[in-house]
């Protein structure tokens, strides 16, 4: 069946860099996606990348996509205080109609 | 500003008193969807509209019903609310399902409490 998997908990100390795993089932996904959610918030896009691709950065976030393993990860470089949130996961097979989260991993961030 | 409106932001109810929770999209977005959040157990989806008066059952749709008479609301209506039911939940829109890098915008949640 379709799942997104992730760990539930990260902690790094302020000004290193996070990496946060998922591993994914559904090989057909064309795009793979981050949400961020902020304590007390609704889900944020983050980022995305298209399964064509290897590696996408944007400023302090690199995203890496292993097809072969299907397994993405999120780097968060110089991690701040802001960047405490829980970070989803998500896939969309390209035969459904619904976006699949992962649980959801917890940046916490030590000072 | 793009935003998806959620009403109310907290309830406190209490078992098999009906209630509805509104969710609005101002971006005429044909997808429009709802997820309950429970720790450890990430984002289910519970239904789901394609389009106005295009509904599906997601993962988890006992104990609720929604409507999509107009193509901005979606409200979610929990006829008889039981405990199990006390949650974090979230609507969301697009303008499809997914592909091509689509942006879901989610609400900001409303917290419900069953007693």
């Amino acid at each position: 069946g379709e799942d997104v998997e992730q760990s539930l908990f990260l902690s790094v100390r302020e000004g290193d860099s996070s990496v946060i795993n998922c591993t994914y089932t559904d090989s057909s996904s064309t795009y793979l996606y981050w949400y961020k959610q902020e304590p007390g918030a609704g889900l944020q896009l983050l980022t995305y990348i298209f399964s064509n691709m290897d590696m996408k950065q944007d400023q302090r976030l690199t995203v890496l996509l292993n097809k072969k393993d299907k397994h993405l990860s999120l780097r968060i470089a110089d991690t701040q205080t802001g960047d405490s949130a829980i970070y989803f996961c998500a896939e969309i097979p390209n035969r459904d109609d619904k976006i699949i989260f992962g649980k959801g991993t917890r940046l916490h961030i030590l000072p | 500003e793009a935003q998806v409106t959620q009403n109310p932001r907290y309830l406190i109810t209490v078992t098999g008193k009906k209630l509805t929770v509104t969710c609005s999209q101002n971006m005429n977005h044909e997808y429009m969807s709802w997820y309950r959040q429970d720790p450890g157990l990430g984002l289910r989806q519970i239904y789901y509209s394609m389009n106005v008066e295009v509904t599906d059952k997601g993962d988890v749709p006992e104990g609720y019903k929604v409507s999509r008479k107009e193509k901005r609301n979606f409200p979610l209506i929990l006829e008889s609310p039981s405990p199990n039911q006390t949650s974090l939940y979230f609507c969301a829109s697009s303008p499809k399902p997914g592909g091509t890098g689509n942006t879901i915008y989610f609400g900001e949640g409303s917290w419900l409490t069953v007693v």
